[in-house]
């Protein structure tokens, strides 16, 4: 399968702990973008990397949650100290710049008890 | 503010039939404008995209319609198919922002024998 992959799935942590997602583009995809999306909601943007550069940043990434890509290749999304408020899918998507086509991965479920 | 209005908020028809969702947008400057499917617990999926300058598009059992002067588009389904319950998402692009898709809340269309 040469889709973006997102690991893990699901996740499910204490409130207080500190959760990690991994996201593999498609290969030769120069743009990453995370999202974040709640039950009956559209994704929200949360931050967007051109190769190994984070270039956007949304004010929903707050101090707790950090991004990074890097080698421009995989992305991690971290988020510390997690909140019950951060339960939600999180959503990783590549794409080429020339076609301007996104795709998205399967998404990891994060659940904060 | 930058919005993305989608309607109905969900949709019930039959196997066969034709519907039609609806997308209002106040987003400016105006990029593009896309759908995508998204099934329960999945990552969205791109089916079409559309720039200013382009009215209509297909793609197979699927036509989007654009007017950038009104600020609305259209996602018509023909001869649905059970595998078409999903939710349909309307995203736009600001023109100067590459990362921040702004998504409308999708409409869930559910297609019964």
């Amino acid at each position: 399968d040469t889709g973006v992959s997102q690991n893990p799935r699901h996740k499910i942590t204490k409130r207080g702990q500190n959760v990690t997602f991994r996201c593999d583009p498609i290969s030769e995809h120069n743009r990453l973008y995370w999202y974040r999306q709640t039950l009956g909601q559209g994704p929200e943007f949360l931050t967007y990397f051109q190769n190994e550069a984070q270039l956007e940043k949304s004010r929903l990434l707050s101090d707790r949650f950090s991004a990074e890509r890097p080698k421009g290749s995989f992305s991690t999304l971290e988020i510390q100290r997690t909140e019950q408020g951060d339960s939600a899918m999180y959503l990783c998507a590549s794409g080429f710049e020339v076609l301007d086509t996104i795709y998205f991965g399967e998404g990891s479920w994060l659940t904060v008890v | 503010k930058n919005q993305v209005e989608q309607s109905p908020q969900s949709l019930i028809i039959l196997e066969g039939k034709n519907c039609t969702l609806q997308c209002n947008y106040t987003v400016s400057p105006f990029s593009n404008l896309r759908w995508y499917k998204q099934d329960t617990g999945r990552g969205p999926v791109s089916l079409t995209i559309m720039t200013f300058s382009e009215n209509t598009k297909s793609n197979g059992r699927y036509t989007a319609t654009l007017d950038a002067d009104t600020k609305q588009s259209s996602l018509h389904i023909t001869a649905s198919q059970l595998s078409d319950s999903a939710s349909y998402i309307c995203v736009v692009r600001r023109e100067g922002s590459q990362g921040n898709l702004i998504f409308g809340k999708g409409t869930k269309l559910s297609v019964k024998p």
